[in-house]
């Protein structure tokens, strides 16, 4: 059965940078996206950006310029110069080519905070 | 950026209830829209890709149906696990969209 584990940390200064891994157990096979999605407390899901099987990278317009996500294993995000704006419950995923986001990490709350 | 809106924010509905739930994207998207199912705590589960094929394991009371910029989730027959909130997805792109969520409460 197909895992993702997140881990990193659940507290990040202002300004600095906040670092997810994800490491995709149980399952293999390639075709698949890999995507960063949160959600700040109480509200909606955004999507950050995602990684294709080929290694193309695409981001949120929002977040572009702060954001990097990296291939491989592990998985990972990095969102630099973080604000009290991006605290929230961040989520890996994994996805195929036409489908979409159908394993979901178990989330990491990230708390931006002195 | 493609926007989703989602309507109506709030459902209230009785369990046995069929319920109807519409996404409408700014630009056209095809077919390439997909619908989760979020309870408080846990991670969106998918249940609908490609405007309308079911994912496995997914209970064949939710359907969804549209395509270019109009789409609904349909729950034919609401079930207590069902009370949730539901969020449409576009991935029609290089960029991704999610709408800002439809909760389903009990009435």
């Amino acid at each position: 059965q197909l895992q993702l584990l997140q881990s990193g940390p659940g507290l990040v200064k202002p300004s600095e940078t906040l670092s997810l891994s994800c490491t995709v157990s149980g399952g293999g096979g390639s075709g698949f996206y890999g995507g960063w999605i949160r959600q700040p407390p109480g509200k909606g899901l955004e999507w950050i950006g995602s990684m294709s099987y080929t290694g193309e990278t695409y981001y949120s317009s929002s977040l572009k310029g702060r954001v990097t996500i990296s291939g491989g294993a592990p998985f990972s995000l990095r969102l630099t110069s973080v604000t009290a704006a991006d605290t929230g419950i961040y989520y890996c995923a994994r996805r195929t080519v036409t489908g979409s986001y159908f394993s979901w990490g178990q989330g990491t709350l990230v708390i931006v905070s002195s | 950026d493609i926007q989703l809106t989602q309507s109506p924010s709030t459902l209230s509905a009785s369990v046995g209830d069929s319920v109807t739930i519409t996404c409408r994207a700014s630009q056209n998207v095809g077919n390439w829209l997909a619908w989760f199912q979020q309870m408080p705590g846990n991670a969106p589960k998918l249940l609908i890709y490609k405007s309308s094929s079911l994912e496995s394991g997914v209970p064949s009371r939710f359907s969804g149906s549209g395509s270019g910029t109009d789409f609904t989730l349909t729950i034919s027959s609401l079930q207590p696990d069902d009370f949730a909130t539901y969020y449409c997805q576009q991935y029609s792109g290089s960029s991704e969209t999610f709408g800002q969520g439809t909760k389903v409460e009990m009435k």
